[in-house]
């Protein structure tokens, strides 16, 4: 069971260039999520999935696109990326526990860096 | 707007002595979640506690404690006998599910140091 993983961990770009975190859950989860985070700054959201087949923006949508191309899979495009967007990426998938909370349980992170 | 605030950047203790984190955060909803989570130097986030608002019992796990203010909007986490391995950054976070949707709301981190 390896919970939430992501790839790649880390990635450099220059400024235009384009490229999708992959982002997979092996724990049956409905919702996923998409953070970043910045020095000084606690984690933001980009982007959720309530479930398959549905996305909806969070607080930080601009620059970036998702797909929820099934259950277990959740990724983070960067179309043209821009120096704004150097950040630690964040995966999260998410189920009502036993006891009755909903826990987000988080990948290991990309640290993405753009030139 | 939910927000959360932690006002203590960083914070160090020494190994075996206790320590208490603050974050207060501002909603006018009446039922939600608060979350104490961990970063160690490793980037994964890891959820230490969790309070349900409705609860007046604070939560407890092993050496970590809350203590929950709900009329004041506060949620303090006290680690008692602090340990090396607490060392890392520790986010508050908030959630309304009974709202929108299971979003979570973070504050900017208060960076624990536990010196030998």
């Amino acid at each position: 069971n390896a919970g939430v993983t992501q790839t790649p961990k880390f990635q450099v770009l220059k400024t235009g260039q384009s490229m999708t975190l992959q982002c997979a859950q092996d724990m049956n989860h409905n919702s996923m999520y998409w953070y970043r985070q910045d020095p000084g700054m606690g984690l933001r959201l980009i982007y959720y999935s309530a479930s398959e087949g549905t996305t909806d923006k969070g607080e930080v949508p601009n620059g970036y696109n998702v797909s929820r191309l099934n259950k277990r899979e959740f990724s983070l495009r960067l179309e043209s990326a821009a120096p704004s967007q150097t950040s630690v990426y964040f995966c999260a998938s998410s189920e009502v526990g036993s006891s009755g909370v909903n826990e987000q349980f988080f990948g290991p992170g990309t640290r993405l860096t753009v030139l | 707007a939910q927000t959360v605030t932690q006002s203590q950047p960083e914070m160090s203790v020494q190994e075996a002595e206790t320590v208490t984190l603050s974050c207060t955060y501002d909603t006018s909803e009446n039922n939600y979640y608060l979350f104490w989570y961990k970063q160690p130097p490793s980037r994964q986030m890891i959820l230490v506690i969790r309070q349900e608002a409705y609860k007046q019992q604070n939560a407890t796990e092993n050496r970590f404690s809350v203590n929950f203010q709900k009329a004041a909007k506060s949620f303090s986490l006290k680690i008692s006998d602090s340990q090396l391995g607490d060392t890392a950054m520790y986010f508050c976070a908030f959630m309304n599910p009974f709202y929108n949707t299971d979003k979570l709301i973070f504050g900017t981190g208060t960076r624990l140091q536990v010196f030998p």
